[in-house]
């Protein structure tokens, strides 16, 4: 099984300022012959289900805003968050897609 | 409009079933990969197994922890997914969500149901 894991578990941020979160995977999940990573990036807020934001590593999904944005190959990836809204409170959680049991990091919480 | 709607959630007792629906609109679920991802109270998401598009074989697979008591089938003609739960466990207690997924990328999710599993 590949286990993703992220970091930090939480952290606090001022409005405007960035907010980065980290999410490294046992092994590999860039497939070799379509040179995809095979990572997406989901936000969650509370009492809600979780909502698709990044996905192939770093292609945002439509209606996400530009302030986010996904980075990385291989093993190492990160979410970015270039200027903090108070709408952008929520757990984010990594998530591999490259092969099955699919995976997720264990969620960084993400406050002002 | 692609939706999914969940149903079926409610209190059981340990080694007790449950099943759960999902009723899709929007989409036709036999040409869908579809998958269940629960999550415990205040805990991390789990994934919890799959289907495949009829056009993929219509095969299953499911996560280590519930492989041999859960079950994922569909209904075509109700456009309809189910999550069978067997020798239901305390720890088995959580939201389930319905996905509309593309292969293994979670694009669509519904709101949940909530399951229990307690004495």
């Amino acid at each position: 099984d590949i286990v993703m894991t992220q970091s930090p578990d939480s952290l606090a941020v001022s409005l405007g300022e960035r907010a980065t979160i980290n999410c490294k995977s046992s092994q590999s999940v860039l497939y070799s012959s379509n040179n995809k990573n095979y990572l997406g990036w989901y936000q969650q807020k509370p009492g809600h289900p979780p909502k698709l934001l990044i996905y192939w590593a770093s292609i945002r999904e439509s209606g996400v805003p530009d302030r986010f944005s996904g980075s990385g190959s291989g093993t190492d990836f990160t979410l970015t968050i270039s200027s903090l809204q108070a709408e952008d409170v929520a757990v984010y959680y990594c998530q591999q897609y490259y092969s099955s049991p699919l995976t997720f990091g264990g969620g960084t919480k993400v406050e002002i | 409009e692609v939706q999914v709607v969940e149903s079926g959630g409610g209190l059981v007792k340990p080694g007790g079933s449950l099943r759960l629906s999902c009723a899709a609109s929007g989409f036709t679920v036999s040409n869908a990969w579809m998958s269940w991802v629960r999550q415990a109270p205040g805990k991390g998401l789990e994934w919890v197994g799959r289907i495949k598009p009829t056009t993929d074989g219509g095969t299953t697979d499911y996560a280590a922890p519930v492989e041999g008591r859960f079950t994922i089938s569909r209904d075509d003609s109700k456009n309809t997914l189910y999550l069978q739960m067997n020798s239901l466990r305390t720890e088995d207690t959580a939201v389930y969500y319905c996905i509309k997924a593309s292969a293994g990328l979670f694009d669509y999710w519904g709101q949940g149901t909530l399951v229990t599993v307690s004495s």
